[in-house]
């Protein structure tokens, strides 16, 4: 069965920085999609990137971008130019052949004016 | 499109009662999903349809729960006697291919 782990629980980051959120993964599979969701408190499940595990390109969004690496089954969240509404509780999530998203616990991002 | 759209939006029932929670995923999309997130376990994935068929229903925790999908657009998920431990937000979600959008939850509170 897949996992997702993320190792930190919380995480701050000052207004305009930048941060980096980690996410590691287990599976046996070699196809499979990444996503990064983010919750804020309005418990809405927003998808902010999305990777799939063929392509060797980092995915980005705009003030978003990931670092994949799939030898290492670490996909990890960099927000660049951290802004106040960015914060909020970060998913990873592993998407393999059945469909189904697997979810990491999540990281709460706070950002400090 | 609105989007996948769950109600009711918040729901208080006394324990023995049973809840039902519906959802419309968004028009087009064949796989329908339902989570529970809880902050002890996180997000949980209880069942999955495809084309209206339930696929995997491993994450079911009980009996008392059950979910149906009569037609490509409508599920629900009854919880049938509620318990307080099934206080909890429940996510319908739902996808064509790899990226699932989410409903805004039903945050259900059994007392």
């Amino acid at each position: 069965a897949q996992t997702v782990t993320q190792s930190q629980p919380e995480m701050s980051v000052q207004e305009a920085e930048t941060v980096t959120l980690s996410c590691t993964y287990d599976t046996s599979e070699s196809d499979y999609y990444l996503f990064w969701y983010k919750q804020p408190p309005s418990r809405q499940m927003i998808l902010v990137i999305r990777q799939e595990a063929y392509k060797q390109q980092n995915a980005t969004e705009n003030r978003f971008s990931v670092n994949f690496q799939k030898a290492a089954k670490s996909f990890s969240l960099k927000i660049s130019d951290s802004q106040l509404g960015d914060a909020a509780m970060y998913f990873c999530a592993y998407g393999g052949s059945n469909y189904k998203l697997t979810f990491g616990k999540g990281t709460l991002l706070t950002v400090n004016p | 499109d609105a989007g996948v759209i769950q109600s009711p939006r918040h729901e208080v029932t006394e324990m023995g009662q049973e809840v039902t929670l519906r959802c419309k995923p968004i028009s087009g999309h064949n796989s329908l999903f339902w989570y529970r997130q809880t902050m002890m376990r996180g997000l949980e994935l209880l069942i999955y349809f495809n084309n209206n068929v339930p696929i995997d229903d491993s994450g079911m925790p009980e009996d008392r729960f059950s979910a149906k999908m009569p037609n490509a657009s409508f599920s629900t998920l009854k919880i049938q006697p509620s318990e307080p431990r099934d206080s909890a937000v429940y996510f319908c979600a739902s996808s064509f291919g790899q990226e699932a959008f989410f409903g805004q939850g039903t945050r259900l509170t059994v007392v």
